[in-house]
């Protein structure tokens, strides 16, 4: 079954340093959004991406993050400059269509700790 | 009034009884609602989602929807102990934010 894949797994940053979070989704998958879940808290949605651009984003989305696909098959989350309540479980995730009948496959996730 | 609700649980059913969970939500407009399973530290697993009133099932899964009175639910027949998780609701609407929006869940644990 094909699968959203993640890396890294875990990634350990200082406060005030960049991280670039990568994903590659489902390779027939045209919509890719990044959501994350503070330990112990709901999953949040951070932004939706189609047709190269950003469709959507929540109020966490700050000027601190992008995302761009560079290459056709990679989707990436940059944080420019983490804070310890950045750490949290980040999660890819992708969808065929816009369409009602269709489900968002998640990645395993990437557990970024801010320290 | 929170948009997505649940019981946080946790719900304690005995290995192959009937586990029951729900959800309720407070926009109008959400036009299709999922249900995902997570284990500890792992990422959400979609198990079924559903958009018409009414039921769908889903081998040992049934979502059930009700638009009327803003209620999902998913019955677990059956239920095994590797069924133990964290169950998810999740809703899109069709209009302004059209990404997926989490409840907090419901743990589910099944008793051997």
């Amino acid at each position: 079954e094909p699968e959203v894949t993640q890396t890294p797994s875990h990634q350990v940053t200082q406060m005030g340093q960049e991280v670039i979070l990568r994903c590659v989704p489902i390779s027939n998958h045209l919509y890719f959004y990044w959501y994350r879940q503070i330990l112990g808290q709901k999953v949040e949605f951070l932004v939706s991406f189609y047709n190269n651009e950003i469709s959507e984003k929540s109020e966490i989305f700050d000027d601190q993050f992008s995302v761009e696909r560079p290459d056709g098959s990679n989707f990436t989350l940059k944080i420019r400059s983490t804070k310890l309540e950045d750490s949290a479980m980040y999660f890819c995730a992708s969808r065929f269509t816009g369409d009602l009948n269709y489900g968002y496959t998640f990645g395993s996730g990437t557990r970024l700790t801010v320290v | 009034q929170k948009e997505v609700e649940q019981n946080s649980g946790p719900l304690s059913v005995p290995e192959g009884a009937i586990a029951s969970l729900n959800c309720t939500y407070s926009d109008r407009g959400s036009q299709s609602f999922f249900w995902y399973r997570q284990y500890s530290g792992k990422s959400p697993e979609l198990i079924m989602f559903i958009y018409s009133n009414g039921d769908k099932e889903d081998g040992r899964f049934t979502a059930q929807l009700n638009k009327a009175s803003q209620y999902v639910s998913l019955l677990i027949r059956d239920s095994q102990p590797s069924d133990s998780a964290t169950y998810l609701c999740a809703v899109r609407k069709d209009t302004g934010r059209r990404a997926l929006t989490f409840g907090s869940g419901t743990r589910l644990q099944v008793q051997p």
